[in-house]
């Protein structure tokens, strides 16, 4: 299996543009996760879908991050408009369905923010 | 609320010594315990795990991680550490429930002296 694919691997913008991050989760995982990594706050949850259905989002920062699941295969995280403290490393991950699943990493995507 | 903590932010070995990383962890109850590896660029790889039974558990690469319940602890060992383990961990929890989401800890940054 190719592992959890994101794309881009790195991304840079300007203040106020929309940024898109993609990814495509491990098949046959019923979970996806959106993680934030920064060096102020390490490791962050934002968002988790299960079965593509938004489960907990209260890790998304602000009403500028949004984040969809149209379907099995394929997720995005929306920042609109962005800001140059949304630079950080975004990390998908995806999960079977049991709790003792473990969670597959992407290799991220690196936003810069100008 | 669960959480995690690691200690030591950075620490630094010789090459053949020997390694322990600290994990602290605060939940209810027994939660999952994780530890993660993430070199240089890289996405997050799973390094080892413990859901219940035998409280030493086997990882990749030679780690081993001993789960202590009386210390709410997960240290990460190995016995002779190679220039090739300089990376960051991270060490993470889940609860046990429907949501089960992982929550990590800030991290050790370990470099490997020659």
């Amino acid at each position: 299996d190719a592992g959890v694919i994101q794309s881009p691997r790195h991304e840079v913008t300007e203040m106020g543009q929309e940024v898109t991050l993609r990814c495509k989760p491990i098949s046959g995982h019923n979970s996806l996760f959106w993680y934030r990594q920064t060096m102020m706050r390490g490791l962050e949850l934002l968002i988790y879908f299960n079965n593509n259905v938004p489960i907990d989002d209260s890790g998304m920062p602000e009403d500028r991050f949004s984040a969809k699941m149209p379907n099995a295969s394929f997720s995005t995280l929306k920042i609109q408009p962005s800001e140059p403290r949304d630079s950080a490393v975004y990390f998908c991950a995806s999960r079977r369905t049991g709790l003792t699943d473990t969670q597959y990493f992407g290799p991220g995507t690196r936003l810069t923010v100008l | 609320a669960q959480s995690v903590t690691q200690p030591d932010i950075h620490i630094t070995v010789s090459e053949g010594a020997s390694l322990e990383l600290r994990c602290n962890y605060s939940y209810g109850a027994t939660p999952y315990l994780f530890w993660y590896v993430q070199s240089p660029g890289q996405g997050l790889q799973l390094l080892l795990k413990y859901f219940s039974g035998d409280t030493l558990v086997q990882g990749i690469k030679g780690f081993e991680a001993e789960f202590k319940r009386s210390q709410s602890s997960f240290n990460l060992r190995k016995p002779s550490v190679h220039w090739s383990d300089a990376a960051e961990y991270f060490c993470a929890v889940a609860g046990r429930d429907a949501g089960n989401m992982l929550t990590f800890g800030g991290g050790t940054r370990l470099m490997v002296k020659p």
